[in-house]
């Protein structure tokens, strides 16, 4: 088993759609949870930042953190076609820890 | 602010040869830098963590003596491909921990936009 699990997709949605990413983990020892966006051929910006459980709310970003069943969640609001990227998720054990990364989800958002 | 840089954003070359990739934090210093590929299609697989004035640390299965890291300044890390061949073409993607914004004393990895490499 994968510590870290990250359905692939792609996953295609309309333009103004609630979109709803999702990792599930197996180590409990994750503190750390981050979302970065990847468009093709670029390096992973990073979106959101979530220090143990709770909701992060940035724009039309919300990151959602259940630490007691291992999940954590992307949620975009208003989806725009320039959202169309991979979605990375990355957990860590604490801030000096390397990351470890999900697959990644395709989105295509069609306008 | 927490901009890092690539460079070469691309590289061709002949197998055999050697080949150097820079990453650079811009506007704040990095004690730590991280190294990663990418191929098509799938997440990052870290490579090696570099620490400023420090040897690297390398991951399981990976080679230190084809993967040369240096950190010698907290604003610059390369990474050297020795006797390329073509199965490290990859994409090559840097990081460097750098601060969150909203202060505080947490940091995260900010990523460079990351070097081709093809190796004929």
């Amino acid at each position: 088993q994968k510590e870290v699990e990250q359905d692939p997709g792609p996953l295609s949605v309309p333009e103004g759609a609630i979109v709803s990413l999702n990792c599930t983990y197996s180590n409990s020892a994750f503190q750390y949870f981050m979302w970065y966006r990847q468009y093709s051929r670029k390096g992973p910006e990073l979106l959101m930042y979530t220090y143990s459980s709770g909701n992060k709310e940035d724009g039309r970003f919300t990151a959602q953190v259940d630490k007691s069943s291992k999940y954590i969640s992307l949620f975009i609001r208003d989806s725009q076609p320039s959202d169309s990227a991979t979605y990375l998720c990355a957990m860590a054990r604490a801030i000096a820890y390397k990351y470890i990364f999900g697959t990644g989800t395709r989105l295509k958002v069609l306008a | 602010g927490a901009v890092v840089s690539q460079h070469p954003s691309w590289v061709i070359c002949k197998s055999g040869t050697s080949v150097k990739i820079e990453c650079r934090s811009l506007d704040f210093q990095a004690t730590t830098m991280f190294w990663y590929r990418q191929f098509p299609k799938q997440s990052l697989m870290l490579m090696a963590t570099s620490n400023e004035g420090s040897k690297a640390t390398y991951e399981q299965g990976v080679e230190k003596d084809k993967f040369l890291i240096n950190h010698a300044s907290l604003t610059l890390s390369t990474l050297t491909v020795t006797s390329a061949h073509p199965e490290d073409s990859s994409f090559y993607i840097c990081s460097a921990r750098g601060p969150t914004s909203g202060g505080g004393r947490t940091d995260t990895q900010y990523f460079g936009p990351g070097t081709r490499l093809t190796v004929l």
